[in-house]
């Protein structure tokens, strides 16, 4: 299988700590993204990051990729409230359909 | 901002009867997926659509779904007979190209009794 596992599974943070998901995958990919989603919503693009990068920056994200590990790992620093969902980790490999993990159930308190 | 849009947000449906869910894509995307999240699961891939035909698909993805694009903005996924275990969220997803970011809907929550 091409799926990702993210690590925790859940996770449950302090309101301005940081928090960090990992992810691991299986096969080859050509990019990874992250993606949020609200309980009972759609999923939300965050980040990609392709095959031959290192780590990406957006905003209070950081990805890292370590395609020997086969691992990628998301950092939110100065967690809100507002972050609390569930994070998944999407493969994309040689098709154009993504796979998703089973997610990272993270809870930011206030 | 361009979104995914889909119709019905709940659809309640008896086993065995067809359902038909839509979505309407991002207007100049090209690829467009169908994923579904049974309750507390994982976001399972369905189908992938391109050039007017399926591209690939999962072996959910049975002979009672089919996937249409009827009029160059509609995208729909049809259930013949519907079975107990499709209730699930149905997501509709499309994307610019291959391998960039894909934009979901809000999805459809089917639920069969």
């Amino acid at each position: 299988s091409q799926q990702g596992e993210e690590d925790p599974q859940a996770l449950s943070i302090q309101e301005g700590e940081n928090a960090t998901m990992n992810c691991s995958y299986k096969t080859s990919i050509n990019n990874l993204q992250w993606y949020r989603q609200n309980s009972g919503r759609g999923l939300v693009h965050l980040i990609l990051i392709r095959s031959n990068e290192r780590e990406k920056h957006s905003g209070r994200l950081r990805v890292t990729l370590d395609t020997s590990k086969k691992s990628s790992s998301l950092l939110i620093t100065a967690s809100r409230a507002a972050d609390t969902a569930s994070y998944f980790c999407a493969t994309v490999g040689t098709g154009n359909q993504f796979y998703f993990g089973t997610g990272t159930s993270l809870t930011v308190i206030p | 901002e361009p979104e995914v849009t889909q119709t019905p947000s709940h659809q309640v449906t008896q086993m065995g009867q067809e359902v038909i869910l839509r979505c309407v894509p991002i207007s100049n995307h090209l690829y467009f997926y169908w994923y579904r999240q049974i309750l507390g699961q994982k976001v399972e891939f369905l189908v992938s659509f391109y050039n007017n035909e399926i591209s690939e698909k999962s072996e959910i993805f049975d002979d009672q779904f089919s996937v249409e694009r009827p009029d160059g903005s509609n995208f729909t996924l049809k259930i013949r007979s519907t079975k107990l275990e499709d209730s699930a969220m149905y997501f509709c997803a499309s994307s610019l190209d291959r391998e960039v970011e894909a934009f979901f809907g809000q999805g459809t929550r089917l639920t069969v009794v």
